[in-house]
């Protein structure tokens, strides 16, 4: 079956651009995490959902972040006025979240959106 | 707060050989923990996961762990590596089972023919 998926695989934004990043989680999966996985790190937790409801945002390293799942499907993550500091690979993972989002549902793994901003 | 150390950042190993990739934690209280591997231009995958029960876990692919919190540790081993192993290994640790992740900063494993 299809996995996750994201959107672009790769994008180059000048300084002071929008960018938006889009995920299609696993058909039925209605848990939904976004994370920031910079140079030589590992992941960073910026932000999850339970279908639509965005529960914990506590990721987001500044303002100029925002994410949504109006239908608690397809996520967009969008960065305002990108800055150097956020080039990074943007990861994307989902899970069945029919108990909320606990670990002993497995979270599966888009390939990301790696973003340059130069 | 809570905090993953992957002591070594690269371990090459040769075909064949066996290999342990080093994981420590920091928490005082119970936690989850987690292994999963990177292959180049792939996402993320489970290799592992203690939840709770026997500290020696299975996974997928000949690899295991082993839970020891007197150590605060979960290395992660494999008998005989493949050429195929090679690839980012981090190791992942929650709180609760309703926290967030936090990840390490990864292992390189790279196998040599």
């Amino acid at each position: 079956g299809a996995g996750v998926s994201q959107s672009p695989r790769y994008k180059v934004a000048k300084r002071g651009q929008d960018v938006a990043l889009r995920c299609d989680p696993i058909s039925g999966h209605v848990s939904l995490f976004w994370y920031q996985q910079a140079l030589g790190q590992g992941p960073e937790f910026l932000t999850y959902f339970q279908n639509e409801a965005q529960l914990d945002k506590s990721g987001l390293p500044s303002d100029r972040f925002f994410a949504e799942r109006p239908e608690g499907s397809v996520s967009t993550l969008k960065i305002q006025r990108t800055q150097q500091e956020d080039s990074a690979v943007y990861l994307c993972a989902s899970s069945l979240g029919t108990s909320g989002r606990t670990v002993h549902e497995t979270q599966y793994f888009g390939p990301g959106t790696r973003l340059l901003v130069l | 707060a809570q905090s993953v150390t992957q002591l070594d950042s690269q371990v090459p190993v040769f075909e064949e050989a066996p290999v342990e990739l080093r994981c420590n934690y920091s928490s005082s209280v119970s936690v989850y923990l987690f292994w999963y591997v990177q292959y180049p231009n792939q996402g993320l995958q489970l290799l592992l996961k203690y939840l709770s029960g026997s500290t020696l876990v299975k996974g997928i692919n000949g690899f295991e762990a082993e839970f020891n919190k007197s150590q605060t540790s979960f290395h992660l081993r494999k008998p005989s590596v493949h050429i195929s192993d090679t690839a980012e290994y981090f190791c992942a640790v929650s709180k609760t089972s309703y926290d967030k992740v936090i990840f390490g900063p990864g292992t390189s494993l790279s196998v040599i023919p």
